[in-house]
């Protein structure tokens, strides 16, 4: 079964500063998608940035970029020149290609010191 | 481009009563998911419909049921509620099939609460 693990419940980052959040998952599975997923107080999950296992590159989305290491089975995403506006909770997800559940993990708090 | 949205945005039940949740799907997707959240958990996936048919169902009991209209729009249903039900239900809306992104987008959620 697959499994989605975030180590770091809470973290913290100064405006403007660089911030990384870690995932790992444990799959057998070569075939699947990984996902941030952005979930401000109001509660809508906001997708932040998709990654298919296939690729090599990194995905890149405006200031939010991952480091996928595919052998290691990690999946970290980068938080550039941080805004108060990324102050929320932050979810790593496991989607199996042929399978049709996110799968996940416990979520990390992040909050942005002005 | 409408969102995906869900209806009610909150909702009161009291221990044994039965509950529906509803869902329209992001315009041009066809495919419709059901999470659960508790307090300070990811979400538990609970089932999907797909052309009108259960495609895959997470752990979760009998008790949870839905449907799919031709629409595409869902509904959740929840028979003989418990006071661990209480969550907030989250709808996400995809394209499946060859061209589909499997990418998910979620609704506001619907928070329940069981008394």
């Amino acid at each position: 079964a697959q499994t989605v693990t975030q180590s770091q419940p809470e973290m913290s980052v100064q405006e403007a500063e660089t911030v990384t959040l870690s995932c790992t998952y444990d799959t057998s599975e070569s075939d699947y998608y990984l996902f941030w997923y952005k979930q401000p107080p109001s509660r809508q999950m906001i997708l932040v940035i998709r990654q298919e296992a296939y690729k090599q590159q990194n995905a890149t989305e405006n200031r939010f970029s991952v480091n996928f290491q595919k052998a290691a089975k990690s999946f970290s995403l980068k938080i550039s020149d941080s805004q108060l506006g990324d102050a929320a909770m932050y979810f790593c997800a496991f989607l199996y290609n042929q399978g049709g559940k996110l799968i996940f993990g416990q979520g990390t708090e992040l909050s942005v010191k002005p | 481009d409408a969102g995906v949205t869900q209806s009610p945005t909150h909702l009161i039940k009291t221990r044994g009563q039965q509950v529906t949740l509803r869902c329209s799907p992001k315009s041009g997707h066809d495919t419709v998911s059901w999470y659960q959240q508790a307090l300070g958990q990811g979400p538990q996936f609970i089932f999907q419909y797909y052309e009108e048919e259960e495609r895959q169902r997470g752990n979760f009991p009998d008790r949870f049921s839905g449907h799919q209209f031709p629409n595409y729009s869902s509904e959740l249903n929840v028979n003989a509620l418990l006071l661990g039900d209480s969550a907030l239900y989250l709808c996400a809306s995809s394209l499946a099939g060859t061209g589909g992104t499997e990418t998910q987008y979620f609704g506001p959620g619907t928070r329940l609460l069981v008394l």
